[in-house]
């Protein structure tokens, strides 16, 4: 069974860029669309965006040019790049798998990532 | 931009009872739709796609349906472990609802 996990710093100050990167683990990397979603504490869920094993990417637009993904698949590995961050940045950020029949059906636990100087 | 409006945002409830939540897309969608529950803390766990697709694993007391602007989940005999907050979730732009939190009557 495909496990995800996020890694990264927990802390980032304000105007600096957030790196996460989540580890793919019991099943392939290749032939999925990865996706990475946040929620700020207490709200809801927002898509940040997603990426092919390929490297295409798409974003959500509210992020505008924040946002850049990748893919490392000799590592088995995406990552997530937020530049310009603000404390409105501060969340619990997600990575999860999208089955490509529009559901996302794996998760990683979650990392929380707070803006503060 | 999609909207996606679910309602209601929150719901009470007891052991047993029927209870159906509400997606409405700002345009339509097909059949483009999932449906997760999460638990405080937890990542989101993928209950229903394609509109009404069962994940596997997921009991059978959960069913989604609707095509188009509306869809619906429903749970047909509220267990203990259902209380949670529920998303749906569009696969145009990937916009969540809002979610709605189900909590004991």
């Amino acid at each position: 069974q495909v496990q995800l996990q996020e890694s990264g710093p927990g802390l980032v100050k304000p105007s600096e860029t957030l790196s996460l990167t989540c580890t793919v683990s019991g099943g392939p990397i290749r032939g999925y669309y990865w996706n990475w979603i946040r929620q700020p504490p207490g709200k809801g869920l927002e898509w940040i965006g997603s990426v092919y094993y390929r490297g295409n990417s798409n974003n959500n637009p509210s992020l505008k040019s924040r946002v850049t993904l990748s893919v490392d698949t000799s590592k088995d590995q995406f990552s997530l790049k937020l530049t310009s961050v603000t404390p409105a940045d501060t969340a619990m950020y997600f990575c999860a798998r999208d089955t490509g029949d529009n559901g996302l059906d794996s998760w990683g636990p979650g990392i929380v990532v707070t803006v503060s100087a | 931009d999609i909207q996606m409006t679910q309602s209601p945002s929150t719901l009470s409830a007891s052991v047993g009872d029927r209870i159906t939540i509400t997606c409405r897309a700002s345009q339509p969608i097909s059949t483009w739709l999932a449906w997760y529950q999460q638990k405080p803390g937890k990542a989101p766990k993928l209950l229903i796609y394609k509109a009404s697709t069962l994940e596997s694993g997921v009991p059978s007391r959960f069913s989604g349906s609707g095509s188009g602007t509306e869809f619906t989940l429903t749970i047909s005999s509220l267990q203990p472990d259902d209380f949670a907050t529920y998303y749906c979730q569009e696969f145009n732009t990937y916009t969540f609802g809002q979610g709605t939190s189900l909590d004991i009557k």
